[in-house]
């Protein structure tokens, strides 16, 4: 069964300081992993899938994240946060196409000013 | 054009009445989730409706909560016997075949049981 760990439940980063939340995944098959993002107030939307394509991915927002399969990790990252980046961020994982995907427990990023 | 809507956007009831809970997903796609959205516990899955195929219920909590999807469009969520523990926000999402990873999710439904 795939899973995903998602460490720290809340990060605190200073405008313009990089941005990293940290994902580790398990899963018995090559896994699709992706970052979904919830805005204050908003639905969730995808910020990046990553789909056994490049290992880095890039999404909106200037949001990035590397597959590092020796390390089953998939961390989202940025150079710089912005004060709008301030939302709930979820990592997620799935087998294949026709699988469900799984969602982690997520990471509330603050933005200090 | 339209995005995934839920109804109601808001339910308070009482333990031990049961509740339906309504997803329109976006015309044409295909996948059909539920979540359940609870403080510190992330995105829970519960069932999953891809077209024609059974539905992926290995999420469901018990068998109080079902779920159904009539005609590949609207699906109903329903929980019998509510419990305090349900009190959550259930989220519904969708998504087309040829990209199934994209899901459009709608605002939810904040369900209270008191």
């Amino acid at each position: 069964a795939q899973s995903v760990t998602q460490l720290g439940s809340h990060v605190s980063v200073s405008e313009g300081a990089l941005v990293l939340l940290r994902c580790n995944y398990s899963s018995s098959v090559p896994p699709y992993l992706f970052w979904y993002v919830q805005y204050p107030n908003q639905g969730l939307q995808l910020l990046l899938k990553y789909t056994s394509a490049a290992t880095l991915v890039k999404g909106i927002n200037g949001f990035e994240a590397e597959f590092k399969k020796s390390e089953t990790s998939f961390h989202l990252t940025k150079p710089s946060a912005h004060m709008s980046d301030a939302a709930e961020y979820f990592c997620a994982v799935s087998s294949n196409r026709d699988d469900k995907i799984i969602f982690g427990k997520g990471t509330r990023l603050h933005i200090l000013p | 054009g339209a995005g995934v809507s839920q109804s109601p956007s808001n339910k308070v009831t009482e333990k031990g009445k049961d509740v339906e809970l309504r997803c329109d997903p976006i015309s044409g796609h295909t996948a059909l989730y539920w979540y359940r959205q609870s403080l510190g516990q992330g995105l829970e899955f519960l069932i999953y409706f891809q077209g024609n195929s059974a539905p992926d219920k290995s999420g469901l909590p018990s068998d109080r909560f079902s779920a159904e999807r009539t005609g590949g469009s609207v699906s109903t969520l329903t929980i019998q016997r509510t419990q305090q523990e349900d009190s959550a926000v259930y989220l519904c999402a969708s998504s087309r075949y040829s990209d199934p990873y994209e899901q459009y999710f709608g605002p939810g439904t904040r369900l209270t049981v008191t």
